[in-house]
């Protein structure tokens, strides 16, 4: 049975500081691996979407990198603002039809 | 584009009654859709995975016959929560894949809804 997990649980970093953020699964056979944010009572923005095939994604301040076999995912975020002060989640899925298990998340505060 | 929505945002409802949760793509047509319950500070846990014109698939676990799935068109699935109780108390969270993709691309999640049952 897949289990996704989030270390740290919550994290507290000064505007300006790099963010980063693990994810980390036991069955590697996984067919893809999201990053999300989630604000509080909010839904979820997908944030990156990682392919099995691909090493890492990248948009913006946002990098993700993901080792397979490991069975990790790195979310980083370059010079935090408090505007990313949120729960990031990761979620994989084991085929290509849209189920997600998702990791219990990391609740961020960047303070200004 | 690629919005979901949900309704209602919030609602609260007496033990006994049911309530009826909306998801809807509002920009496109999606043929499945999923239904996830989060409860406060943990993951969010998969419901049932929701095919148009046919019957959603339960995880393991989930009653069929307490959370009823709806998925009667392409832009709309119900859940139904029946004869809820306090620990149906949670909120609900759907996402929706694009209709004629043959793979799953980046799932559009609604804003989720409150349920508090008193």
């Amino acid at each position: 049975k897949q289990e996704v997990t989030q270390i740290p649980a919550a994290l507290s970093v000064p505007e300006g500081e790099n963010l980063v953020l693990n994810c980390s699964f036991t069955d590697s056979a996984i067919y893809n691996l999201q990053w999300f944010r989630q604000d509080p009572g909010k839904g979820l923005t997908s944030l990156l979407l990682i392919q099995s095939s691909q090493r890492e994604q990248t948009s913006g301040r946002l990098n993700a990198s993901l080792d397979k076999s490991s069975g990790r995912s790195t979310l980083y975020i370059a010079a935090s603002q408090p505007g990313d002060s949120a729960t990031y989640l990761c979620a994989v899925s084991p085929d290509s039809w849209g189920k997600l298990q998702f990791g219990a998340g990391t609740q961020v505060v960047v303070t200004p | 584009g690629a919005v979901v929505s949900q309704h209602p945002s919030r609602v609260i409802c007496k033990s006994g009654t049911s309530v009826k949760i909306e998801c809807r793509s509002l920009d496109f047509q999606a043929t499945t859709m999923f239904w996830y319950r989060q409860f406060p500070k943990k993951s969010l846990m998969l419901m049932a995975t929701s095919n148009e014109g046919s019957k959603a698939t339960y995880e393991q676990g989930v009653e069929k016959d307490k959370f009823l799935i709806n998925h009667a068109s392409l832009t709309l699935s119900t859940l139904t929560v029946t004869s809820a109780h306090p620990e149906d108390s949670s909120f609900y969270i759907c996402s929706a894949n694009r209709a004629g993709r043959a793979e799953q691309e980046t799932q559009y999640f609604g804003p989720g809804t409150r349920l508090l049952v008193l």
